[in-house]
C-alpha cells in the first residue's frame, strides 16, 4: 500500500472549517483513500473515503486531486468535539489490512 | 445497534502474569481485527479473522500470544506471559465492508 504523508499537528477555531492534508504520491490506480479519526480515549471511527471523485457525507467533505497524488479532509464547521487525531490511510481493494501512521493531531480552539 | 464490546476495559497485571481480552463485534460482521495502539502512535494490525478462520496473523507474536474466534462470533486475546514491553491499548474491531471498520474502545493493558 502507498505510503502517507500529514503534518502532525494543526489547530482550527471553532465554527471554521479544518482543512486536514494528505500526501499519498505513490498510490496506485487501485488503491482508494479513507480517513479515521480517533479521539482521545476511544477506538478509531470510520469518516469517509474515496477512489478519484470527491465524496461527501454527513461528517465531511473528502477532495482528491486529479493525479491522486494527494487529498484534503474538510469538516466544514469544525465544533471542539473535532478534537481528534485523524489518520489517511491508502490501501488497495482486496488488501483488507488498514495500516494507521501517526496522523494528524487536530485541536479545535475556541 | 450496540457497537463493538470489549473487556475488561483497564487492567494492570505484573509482568510474566497472564492475561486475556475479550471482544464482541457487532452482530453479522464476519471480519473481526484485533490492533494494538502503543501510546502516541497509530494502531497497529495483530490478527484478522474471516469468520473462525485467521486470515491474517503475520504480526502476532505467536510464541506469547493467542487468539481465538469460536463460533465465529466472540473472540478472545490472551498474553502468556505478558512482558513490560506489552503496556499498550488492545482494540477490537469487526466489519462487514471493505475498509469500514468499527472499532470497541479498547482495552488498556498496563504491566508493572
Amino acid at each position: 500500500d502507498a505510503k502517507t504523508t500529514q503534518p502532525p499537528s494543526m489547530d482550527c477555531a471553532e465554527g471554521r472549517a479544518a482543512n486536514l492534508p494528505c500526501n499519498h504520491s505513490t498510490i496506485s490506480g487501485n488503491e482508494y483513500v479513507y480517513w479515521y479519526r480517533q479521539i482521545h480515549s476511544q477506538g478509531p471511527q470510520y469518516i469517509i473515503h474515496g477512489l478519484k471523485n470527491n465524496e461527501t457525507n454527513e461528517m465531511a467533505s473528502l477532495i482528491i486531486t486529479e493525479d491522486r497524488k494527494s487529498s484534503t479532509l474538510i469538516l466544514p464547521h469544525a465544533t471542539l468535539r473535532d478534537t481528534a487525531v485523524y489518520y489517511c490511510i491508502v490501501i488497495g481493494f482486496g488488501n483488507e489490512k488498514l495500516t494507521f501512521g501517526t496522523g494528524t493531531r487536530l485541536t479545535i480552539i475556541p | 445497534e450496540a457497537g463493538v464490546v470489549q473487556s475488561p476495559r483497564y487492567k494492570i497485571i505484573e509482568k510474566k502474569q497472564p492475561v486475556a481480552f475479550w471482544c464482541n463485534p457487532i452482530s453479522g460482521h464476519n471480519t473481526l481485527y484485533w490492533y494494538l495502539q502503543n501510546l502516541g502512535q497509530g494502531p497497529e494490525l495483530l490478527i484478522r479473522y474471516e469468520n473462525e478462520e485467521a486470515v491474517d496473523d503475520s504480526q502476532l507474536p505467536k510464541d506469547r500470544f493467542s487468539a481465538e474466534r469460536l463460533k465465529g462470533v466472540d473472540s478472545t486475546l490472551k498474553i502468556q506471559p505478558a512482558e513490560l514491553g506489552d503496556s499498550a491499548v488492545y482494540l477490537c474491531a469487526s466489519s462487514t465492508e471493505f475498509g469500514e471498520l468499527f472499532f470497541g474502545e479498547g482495552s488498556r493493558l498496563t504491566v508493572l
